[in-house]
């Protein structure tokens, strides 16, 4: 069975904290999505991997396919990065028909 | 700016009624999606459509149609609602199956009583 687990569930931090959440799966995949979910319940794409590491800002994600883990990074947390992070793999073959997602780890930025 | 809109952010129906759960994207996008998300589950995908008329059954459909009569709108609809049904539900769409994963709507907060 195609799994996607993230660790921590939740996660609570103190302002400018360096902050990681991880995403490992199964099997092989084509790409692997970050999603954020902040509290009205909208869902905004952050990264899209396949290989290696993207950067945008305080976020950079990395992905080592040889592990089956990717890692999602926030430096100099802020207040306003509380949310919910959310991992989905595309698997091969797959469609977004087929994206497996995280439960998602809520992160809580205190000032 | 792109836009997936939902109907309602927050609906409560009754449970044996038909609720009917609206989505609209205004990117001319081919595939549209109704997810739900229930605490400790994550998203799960319940149906999408790749075209006009066209739908395919996703993770849990048991429970719930869709219709896809224009290009633009995608609606969910729970034949006769349960209490299990309870839930977020999420509507969004993509230009392509594949990556990258497209725009989601905000949501819709739908308890049945």
């Amino acid at each position: 069975k195609n799994e996607v687990e993230q660790s921590p569930q939740n996660l609570t931090a103190q302002e400018g904290e360096f902050i990681t959440i991880n995403c490992s799966y199964s099997v092989g995949i084509s790409a692997l999505h970050w999603l954020q979910q902040h509290p009205g319940g909208g869902i905004v794409s952050l990264f899209m991997l396949s290989s290696g590491k993207k950067k945008h800002g305080r976020l950079i994600a990395t992905i080592n396919i040889q592990e089956k883990h990717s890692s999602l990074h926030i430096t100099a947390s802020h207040p306003r990065d509380s949310a919910v992070y959310i991992c989905a793999a595309v698997y091969y073959g797959g469609s977004q028909g087929n994206l497996i997602f995280g439960k998602g780890t809520k992160l809580s930025v205190k000032p | 700016d792109v836009k997936v809109t939902q109907s309602s952010r927050y609906l409560v129906k009754r449970t044996g009624e038909k609720v009917f759960l609206e989505c609209v994207q205004d990117m001319d996008h081919e595939n549209m999606f109704w997810y739900r998300q229930d605490p400790g589950l994550g998203l799960r995908l319940i149906y999408f459509s790749y075209d006009v008329k066209m739908k395919e059954k996703g993770d849990i459909p048991e429970g719930y149609s869709v219709s896809r009569e224009k290009k633009e709108r995608f609606s969910l609809i729970l034949e006769s609602a349960s209490t299990n049904q309870t839930s977020m539900y999420l509507c969004a769409s993509s230009l392509t199956l594949g990556p990258p994963l497209g725009h989601f709507g905000d949501g819709t907060r739908l308890s049945i009583l």
